[in-house]
């Protein structure tokens, strides 16, 4: 079996700030993706990527930045964080066509 | 763009009783995937099920793309089924790559 992990788990920001989060996989999968859970609203698609190098935006992408350097890591930056802003971003990664595997999530709050 | 919509948004019910959840949705499909998540955790894959019914134990998944509708019955359900549960889809066509996720059915099973 293969593992996501996400750093940092908690991060707590200022307004204004820059802040990037990490997401290693061990899976070998070719696709990875950033989403955003705000409560009451499901998750939402921020960016994903099929390959290394490969950037797709999603629906939420405003406001945001990506990197995949590497097969194996996915990271996301906010470009400028929000005051009051409390989400929580899960990375996932999957083989085109099957089921999705999740990180444990990072906790933003901006301060 | 795809909607996806889920039923109940929330409910309760006695343990031994068995709980039906539906995730309808206006386009069409590659795959549908249905997912747990436990109160601050992240989300655990239940299904892969692009079409037809699959069981796992007290779950069971039926997706029947002809209606847009993907169903997951919990039978005799237990405190620890307490949760969200939430349904995926991959829209075919130009939507490949790209799940758009409902806003989850929150489960409470009380003793």
């Amino acid at each position: 079996g293969g593992i996501i992990t996400q750093t940092p788990k908690f991060l707590i920001g200022q307004e204004g700030q820059k802040l990037t989060l990490k997401c290693q996989q061990n899976f070998n999968h070719d696709t990875m993706y950033w989403y955003r859970q705000d409560s009451g609203k499901g998750l939402r698609l921020i960016y994903y990527s099929i390959t290394e190098n490969d950037l797709q935006k999603g629906d939420l992408s405003e406001g945001y930045d990506a990197s995949r350097e590497k097969k194996s890591s996915f990271s996301l930056t906010v470009t400028s964080a929000q005051k009051n802003e409390m989400a929580v971003f899960l990375c996932a990664s999957s083989i085109k066509g099957n089921t999705l595997y999740f990180g444990a999530g990072t906790r933003l709050s901006v301060l | 763009g795809q909607q996806v919509q889920q039923s109940p948004a929330s409910l309760v019910l006695q343990e031994g009783e068995n709980a039906e959840l539906q995730c309808n949705f206006s386009t069409s499909l590659n795959s549908m995937q249905w997912f747990y998540q436990r109160p601050g955790g992240s989300l655990v894959s239940l299904f892969y099920n692009p079409s037809g019914t699959k069981h796992s134990g007290r779950l069971t998944s039926t997706t029947v793309i002809k209606e847009r509708r993907s169903s997951l019955h919990i039978s005799s359900s237990q405190t620890t089924d307490s949760g969200t549960y939430l349904c995926a889809l991959e829209g075919s066509g130009g939507s490949n790559y790209k799940l758009t996720f409902g806003k989850g059915t929150l489960l409470t099973v009380t003793p």
